[in-house]
């Protein structure tokens, strides 16, 4: 199994541009989630899908935000305009099952925002 | 809300010790709690998975216990390795929250030669 691809591994940007991060969870897996990990804050949940449906984005941390599920191998999380405090590190996992399954992570997209 | 503590924050052993990482969550009323690991500039691994049901789990020389009503898990690990050096973090879900985790902030083992 290929595991959670997570796409661009890094990314440095200036300040108002537009960042899109994408995700291709485990083939099979019906729940995705996309985490934001910084230094001062650790792991934080942003929003988790569960076929293909938004379920809970309260940890969204304003409107520059959104994320979308297209289709079950496919996600995007946009931030738009970017700011310097966007600047972590991002993660998608997998789920096969959304309330009792192992999660799976991808290997992060690393955000810089200058 | 729930808040998740990990002590130590950081561990230097020699190889071959015996450890125990600890994690503690303010909010019983767990569905899971999962053990992972991170190396630097890498992803999260699961490690083990315990239900709330359950009591421990083991994977090799990995062992994790799960006290519900104490709000404790503790993550064993039996002798040691250089290639166990990594950051560990405990994780738990809410019941009616399920993979909707809330992380510990990790303790930083380095095992040493």
């Amino acid at each position: 199994d290929a595991g959670v691809i997570q796409s661009p591994r890094h990314e440095v940007t200036e300040m108002g541009q537009e960042v899109t991060l994408r995700c291709k969870p485990i083939s099979g897996h019906n729940s995705l989630f996309w985490y934001r990990q910084t230094m001062m804050r650790g792991l934080e949940l942003l929003i988790y899908f569960n076929n293909n449906v938004p379920i809970d984005d309260s940890g969204m941390p304003e409107d520059r935000f959104s994320a979308k599920m297209p289709n079950a191998s496919f996600s995007t999380l946009k931030i738009q305009p970017s700011e310097p405090r966007d600047s972590a590190v991002y993660f998608c996992a997998s789920s096969r099952q959304q309330n009792t399954g192992e999660l799976f992570f991808g290997e992060g997209s690393r955000l810089t925002v200058l | 809300k729930q808040e998740v503590t990990q002590i130590p924050a950081a561990l230097s052993v020699p190889e071959g010790e015996n450890l125990v990482l600890n994690c503690s969550f303010t909010d019983s009323a767990i569905y899971n709690l999962q053990w992972f690991r991170q190396d630097p500039g890498k992803g999260l691994t699961s490690l083990l998975l315990i239900q709330s049901s359950q009591r421990e789990q083991t994977s090799g020389r990995l062992n994790a216990s799960l006290d519900k009503s104490s709000g404790r898990s503790t993550l064993y690990i039996a002798a040691s390795q250089p290639g166990d050096s990594a950051t560990y973090l405990c994780a738990v879900g809410l019941t009616g929250g399920g993979n909707k985790l809330t992380f510990g902030t990790g303790t930083q083992l380095k095992v040493e030669l």
